[in-house]
């Protein structure tokens, strides 16, 4: 299986701030990586696929990049809505695998 | 607009068998352009990929279910379900459905996971 490892695993920042996190593959994976955001009982939300490719409807502050077995997730400018847990996800090869999740709070 | 609902009991008895059901609205189950899934969700924790099927009857598992699981597809009512069966207090979670759609990017087919339903909690419990 290919383990997804995401850091950190919670982080504190002010709005306004840029937040970036990291989701590392095991193996090399191209630019077969999804991202999703989840909000306190809901469910997750397509963000971005294709490593870098923004899922219609998502504001442009959001954006991804990376390939092989290292990738990022960064919003541009945090807003207080952005407070929720973001999960990278392989879709390279079965079983398809998540990252742990980084919790983003606002301080 | 496509809309995933998932149906089923909330409480279900040690060594039983779990059953859902996901209601496809707002399009076709048999487009060939998605695949349907289960990702579950225990309290608290993590996602874990559980199944996934296409209208043709493609299915992928993961192994981790140790066989447990079966998915199907009835495309006359729009609909996919999940059986899980020997449950234990484990299999505790959130269930989630949701669709898996291609998209073409750089002329390579993209299968990622681009709505979920609701999710419906399911507690192993006697």
């Amino acid at each position: 299986d290919i383990q997804m490892t995401q850091s950190p695993s919670s982080l504190f920042a002010s709005v306004g701030d840029r937040v970036s996190i990291t989701c590392r593959a095991s193996q090399g994976i191209s630019n077969y990586l999804a991202w999703f955001q989840q909000k306190p009982g809901k469910a997750p939300k397509s963000l971005i696929y294709a490593s870098s490719s923004l899922q219609s409807g998502v504001p442009s502050k959001f954006s991804g990049s990376g390939s092989g077995t290292d990738f990022t997730l960064t919003i541009s400018s945090l807003q207080p809505e952005d407070s929720a847990t973001y999960y990278c996800q392989q879709y390279n090869a079965y079983p398809l695998t998540f990252g742990g999740g980084t919790k983003v709070e606002i301080k | 607009q496509l809309q995933l609902q998932e149906s089923g009991p909330g409480l279900v008895k040690p060594s039983e068998t779990l059953s859902l059901t996901c209601t496809v609205s707002g399009g076709s189950i048999s487009s060939s352009s998605y695949y349907w899934g289960w990702i579950r969700q225990p309290p608290g924790k993590g996602l874990e990929w559980i199944a996934n099927i296409h209208y043709s009857g493609n299915t992928y598992y993961n192994p981790s279910l140790k066989s447990r699981a079966t998915i199907s597809v009835d495309t006359s009512k729009n609909q996919f379900s999940l059986k899980l069966n020997s449950v234990t207090a484990a299999d505790t979670a959130v269930y989630y459905c949701a669709s898996r759609v291609v998209v073409i990017a750089a002329g390579i087919s993209h299968w990622y996971f681009d709505l979920w339903g609701r999710g419906t909690l399911v507690t192993v419990s006697s």
